[in-house]
């Protein structure tokens, strides 16, 4: 069966901390996005990648860096963790070609205390 | 801008009985439309996914539909069950803006015994 697959589901985390979230696709994607998600809000993209070492922005880019040096892995990286950062992060994948759907992985819950 | 409504926002019903969900968007430009399923606390389940030249698609008890000049999806679920509880989230991949999806909000159904 095709997985994306977030390497940990509950995360607690210091203020000030630098916080890696990892996503792992076995389905040679090129595609590969991060989302956060918060009540009311609903899901928010943060960053996303086309291809190896490429990134884009997505709507809540900033206190977010993202990382893909392999095709089957694209980590979100937290340089600073604040508070405001709480959240269940969401990280999903696609083919490219516009008529495929999206995979999602299981999420992260993280909190910033 | 791409937006997507979901409405209604909550629904509870009895079992058994057959129910539609709403999804309405902006834009026309799309690839597809897709349905997920999210339970408490987890990652997004893919239902059913519409290419944007389909009327509708059928998984089980479940039926999407999609007229893309409208801008509406509906979600039809036949025989409701308790299990079904969970939000019903649909999203967009749009032509535009990198083929990145666009949700909307949910609609968090229960299903009473």
């Amino acid at each position: 069966d095709v997985k994306v697959t977030q390497s940990s589901r509950y995360l607690v985390k210091r203020t000030g901390e630098k916080v890696f979230l990892e996503c792992v696709q076995d389905m040679d994607h090129e595609n590969m996005f991060w989302y956060r998600q918060d009540p009311g809000l609903g899901l928010r993209l943060i960053y996303f990648s086309y291809d190896v070492k490429m990134k884009e922005k997505g709507d809540i880019p900033e206190g977010y860096s993202v990382s893909r040096e392999k095709k089957e892995r694209f980590s979100l990286i937290l340089e600073s963790a604040s508070t405001n950062q709480t959240s269940m992060y969401l990280c999903a994948s696609s083919l490219i070609q516009g008529k495929y759907g999206y995979t999602f992985g299981s999420g992260t819950r993280l909190t910033v205390v | 801008k791409q937006e997507v409504t979901q409405i209604p926002a909550a629904l509870s019903v009895p079992e058994g009985e057959n129910l539609v969900l709403n999804c309405s968007f902006t834009d026309s430009a799309i690839y597809n439309l897709q349905w997920f399923r999210q339970d408490p606390g987890k990652g997004l389940t893919s239902l059913l996914l519409i290419q944007s030249s389909q009327r509708e698609q059928t998984s089980g008890r479940l039926n999407a539909s999609l007229d893309k000049s409208s801008g509406r999806s509906t979600l039809y679920i036949a025989a409701s069950q308790p299990g079904d509880s969970a939000t019903y989230l649909c999203a967009v991949r749009a032509i535009q803006g990198a083929q990145k999806l666009v949700f909307g909000q949910g609609t968090r159904l229960t299903i009473n015994p």
